[in-house]
């Protein structure tokens, strides 16, 4: 059972470049979440999802697109990567979304834009 | 908006000191209040959660009880070990929004 699991873990992009982060959960939680940790800020939810084939705006959309075509996969994708999207990206998940459930939090990916 | 305001750190201890990591939040609803930690290199994990007023939740020797009055979850634990050097998050959760404050990072010395 490995929980979430995110990759990459580390990951340099030079400005304009595009990537896909890949979240993984084994534990068939309904919903997933994207958040981005910047120092002094905690975290921010940039993307969520309720359910298979669905997605929504978190705090913090703008650059960023997401797609859940399977129950298990939450693809974080960046178009056209901008400096200010240097983070540390996690991955979470959580059984039904309700405000009482734990959130349980992949490992992390360290993204640098130059 | 709903938002959580946590005590700046970093915090320094000596260990078998009593720590208190302050948390304080803004919110419209009936907020579940949780404490994540994270260690090095990984990511969150959740240390204890309080989902109504009044309730204790409680982890590994850490306490924080939901205090609507105060509006406050504040975090102690009575004798701290170097484990527990790590950075602590307050956070606050309504329905499909879990909004975190910055975070404290914590340091304890032999």
């Amino acid at each position: 059972n490995a929980g979430v699991t995110q990759t990459p873990k580390f990951r340099v992009l030079k400005t304009g470049q595009s990537m896909t982060l890949l979240c993984a959960q084994d534990m068939n939680h309904e919903y997933m979440y994207w958040y981005r940790q910047d120092p002094g800020m905690g975290l921010r939810l940039i993307h969520y999802s309720v359910g298979e084939g669905t997605t929504a705006k978190g705090e913090v959309p703008d650059g960023y697109n997401v797609s859940r075509l399977k129950k298990q996969n939450f693809l974080l994708g960046l178009e056209s990567a901008a400096p200010s999207q240097t983070s540390v990206y996690f991955c979470a998940s959580s059984d039904l979304g309700g405000k009482t459930d734990t959130q349980y939090f992949g490992p992390g990916t360290r993204l640098t834009v130059l | 908006g709903d938002s959580v305001t946590q005590m700046e750190g970093p915090v320094t201890l000596s260990e078998e000191a009593f720590l208190t990591i302050n948390c304080t939040y803004t919110a419209t609803g009936y907020p579940s209040l949780f404490w994540y930690v994270q260690y090095p290199g990984e990511g969150l994990q959740l240390l204890l959660k309080a989902t109504k007023a009044d309730d204790k939740g409680s982890n590994k020797g850490f306490e924080a009880t939901y205090r609507k009055e105060t509006t406050s979850f504040h975090l102690e634990k009575g004798s701290v070990q170097v484990s527990d050097s790590a950075v602590y998050f307050c956070a606050l959760s309504v329905i499909n929004d879990m909004r975190f404050g910055a975070g404290t990072r914590l340091t304890v010395k032999p």
